[in-house]
C-alpha cells in the first residue's frame, strides 16, 4: 500500500489565489521530504528540501515566497503556492524516505494543479 | 552534482519482444541508482536500484539494470514485454553515503507496447 499520501490529488483554482497541498507520511516519520514538479512530458524537478522543524531548502530558481513550504511535525509537510498563475499549473510530487539514506524515495501520488 | 542522462525519450516495442532503456550518469563521488515507472497521473513506482555489491540488480515486473561503472551506465532491461508495461521510465542518482540527499531524474524514457 500506499506510504507517501498526498492530498489533493487534482486542484483547479483561480488566478491570484493561494492553494495547499499536504504531503504525509504513513507509518513512519519522516524528518526530511522532497518536493518535486513536472511539467507534461518532462522529468520531475527538484524544487525544495522539506526539513522538519527548520526552513526548507529551496533549489536555485525556485522562489521560496512563492512556494511556501511547512514541516510541521514527522508526517506532515505542506507546498502552498501562494498567489498562483497560469504558469504555476503542473504536477507537484513529494516523496520521503522509510530508513536511511541508502534507502530509495517513496513518491505520493502526485497533485495535478490547474490555475485558470 | 549529478546528472542522469536518458539516451531515448521514446521506445516503440512489440508486445513480447525484448527492451532495453539506456541511462548515463555524471558524478564525480560515487552514487546510488534507481529505476523509477510511472503510470498516467500518478506518482513514481520503484522499479529497482543499485547501492553496491552485484552489478546486476533484479527488480520487480520482470525488469533487471546492469551498473558499469566505466561506462557510468544503468540500462534499464526486460526480456519480454507486455503491453501493460506502457509507462514512462526515470533513472535517477543520488549521492552515495550522504543523508538527506534527494534524487536528480533523467528526463524519462516513453515505452510504448503493441500488439
Amino acid at each position: 500500500g500506499a506510504v507517501v499520501s498526498q492530498h489533493p490529488s487534482r486542484v483547479i483554482c483561480k488566478s491570484g489565489t493561494s492553494v495547499k497541498i499536504e504531503c504525509r507520511s504513513l507509518d513512519f516519520q519522516a524528518t526530511t521530504m522532497f518536493w518535486y514538479r513536472q511539467f507534461p512530458k518532462q522529468s520531475l524537478m527538484l524544487m525544495a528540501t522539506s526539513n522538519e522543524g527548520s526552513k526548507a531548502t529551496y533549489e536555485q530558481g525556485v522562489e521560496k515566497d512563492k512556494f511556501l513550504i511547512n514541516h510541521a511535525s514527522l508526517t506532515l509537510s505542506t507546498l502552498t503556492v501562494t498567489s498562483a498563475h497560469p504558469e504555476d499549473s503542473s504536477f507537484y510530487i513529494c516523496s520521503a524516505r522509510i530508513g536511511p539514506y541508502n534507502s530509495p524515495l517513496h513518491f505520493g501520488n502526485g497533485t495535478r494543479l490547474t490555475v485558470t | 552534482a549529478q546528472s542522469v542522462t536518458q539516451l531515448d525519450s521514446q521506445v516503440p516495442v512489440f508486445e513480447e519482444a525484448p527492451v532495453e532503456l539506456r541511462c548515463n550518469y555524471s558524478s564525480s563521488v560515487s552514487v546510488y541508482l534507481f529505476w523509477y515507472v510511472q503510470y498516467p497521473n500518478q506518482g513514481l513506482q520503484l522499479l529497482l536500484k543499485y547501492l553496491s555489491g552485484s552489478t546486476l540488480v533484479k527488480g520487480i515486473n520482470g525488469f533487471e539494470a546492469e551498473f558499469n561503472k566505466s561506462q557510468t551506465s544503468f540500462h534499464l532491461r526486460k526480456p519480454s514485454v507486455h503491453i501493460s508495461d506502457t509507462a514512462e521510465y526515470f533513472c535517477a542518482v543520488s549521492e552515495a553515503n550522504q543523508a538527506g540527499t534527494a534524487l536528480i531524474f533523467g528526463k524519462g524514457t516513453t515505452l510504448s507496447v503493441s500488439s
